[in-house]
This record gives C-alpha cells, structure tokens and sequence, in this order.
C-alpha cells in the first residue's frame, strides 16, 4: 500500500511554543487531511487541504498542500495545554474510493 | 445529530469467538469505512463501502466481513477472533470519498 512517513514521531515542547510537523510521501495525493485523536477517542478532523500550493488556517492551525502534492505541513502557533494528543496526516488518492492512507503520527506533549 | 456512533466501546472475547461491531452515521453519508488502530501502526483501512449495496476490501481484510445494511449502517463482522485482531476499531463515513468523520471506536481484546 501507499506509505506515507510523519515526521517527528513526538515532540516535547513548553507552553506557548510554536509546532511544526510534516508529512511526505512517494505518491502523489489530490487531498491532504489533518487530525487529531485525544486519549480514548477517534480522529478529529482539523484541517482540509484539496488543492496544491493551498494555505489554510483553522484558528492557530496552519497548514499547507506541497506543491509536489506529495507533502503537506501542519504548524501550531502559541501551543497551550489542550493541544496535546497524536496528530496524524492523511492523503487520498484522486478519484480514489478505497479510504485514506494515514501517517503513523506525532505525539505531541507540552510541558507547562 | 450524532455524527458516526460505534457499539459496542469495549469488548473481550476468546479465541474463536465471533462478534459484530455495530456502526451508524446520520449525516446522509454514501461512503463509510472501517479501520484498525494498531500501536506503532497507524490507521489501517479493513474494508469500506463507496455507497449503499457495494464493499470492498482495504488494506488488511483478512478474517473480517462486513454489510452496509443500509445507508446509515455498516458493520464489521469477526467470524473467528484471534489475539491478532485485538485492536482498536474505527468507523468512519465521508459524503463522496475524502473528507472523513470517525466514530468514537470499539476497542476489542481477543484473549
């Protein structure tokens, strides 16, 4: 199957530090999602990407479609306790029926 | 408007046993989809269904079945639990194929 590799596996920041988090891959995806799943439950959806080159903000989310199309970033800004959880990345392939091809995640903890 | 429900949350069966994981969405959705979540492993799709009366088969189909009933519903049949198959596991529903909203999970041990 498609592999899509998520980059950092974890991150250990401070309160009100700024996030950054990626993932790539070697095929070429027409959407790009961003989730993120708190302990015990399933993936939210946060943000939407359809178009290559696209930027959008979701509050002090950000996140952008790679031009390739074979790379997104998500970047959280002023990080706060709430954002803890394991964000994970997801493509899918143009016309594609068969589901989305999901990374394996960032853990993200924040210290106060 | 509930979004994606999954029966039950939690389960414990023994090796052999079967099970239906139960899943309904009320957003008019056509498409619905079920994963496993694994540690270490990621979303992995078992089986989804582009709309009412089709299913096809994901990334790790083997040992399960499904039925989408009727639009809402489309549930994940276990015919013989084995310890490999315990999991967490995922409903999710999309109105055409990418954009998806997931349930709350079932998690499943098989002893």
């Amino acid at each position: 199957g498609q592999q899509l590799n998520q980059s950092p596996q974890s991150m250990f920041i401070q309160e009100g530090e700024d996030v950054s988090m990626n993932c790539t891959s070697s095929s070429i995806f027409n959407t790009w999602l961003w989730y993120k799943q708190d302990p015990g439950e399933g993936p939210v959806l946060l943000i939407a990407l359809y178009k290559a080159g696209e930027l959008t903000s979701n509050g002090r989310l950000t996140a952008q479609f790679g031009i390739t199309r074979k790379d997104s970033f998500l970047n959280i800004s002023a990080s706060i306790p709430s954002d803890v959880g394991i964000y994970f990345c997801a493509g899918q392939l143009q016309g594609g029926a068969d589901g989305l091809t999901f990374g394996k995640g960032t853990h993200l903890i924040i210290q106060p | 408007n509930a979004g994606v429900t999954q029966t039950p949350k939690f389960q414990v069966l023994k090796t052999g046993q079967s099970m239906t994981l139960q899943c309904a969405q009320d957003m008019n959705h056509n498409s619905m989809y079920w994963y496993r979540q694994d540690p270490g492993m990621g979303l992995r799709l078992i089986y989804y269904s582009a709309s009412e009366g089709t299913t096809d088969k994901g990334e790790v189909p083997n040992g399960y079945n499904v039925s989408r009933l009727n639009k809402r519903e489309f549930s994940l049949r276990l015919e013989s639990a084995a310890p490999s198959q315990t999991s967490v596991y995922f409903c999710a529903s999309s109105r055409l194929t990418d954009t998806q909203y997931f349930g709350p999970g079932t998690r499943l041990t098989v002893l």
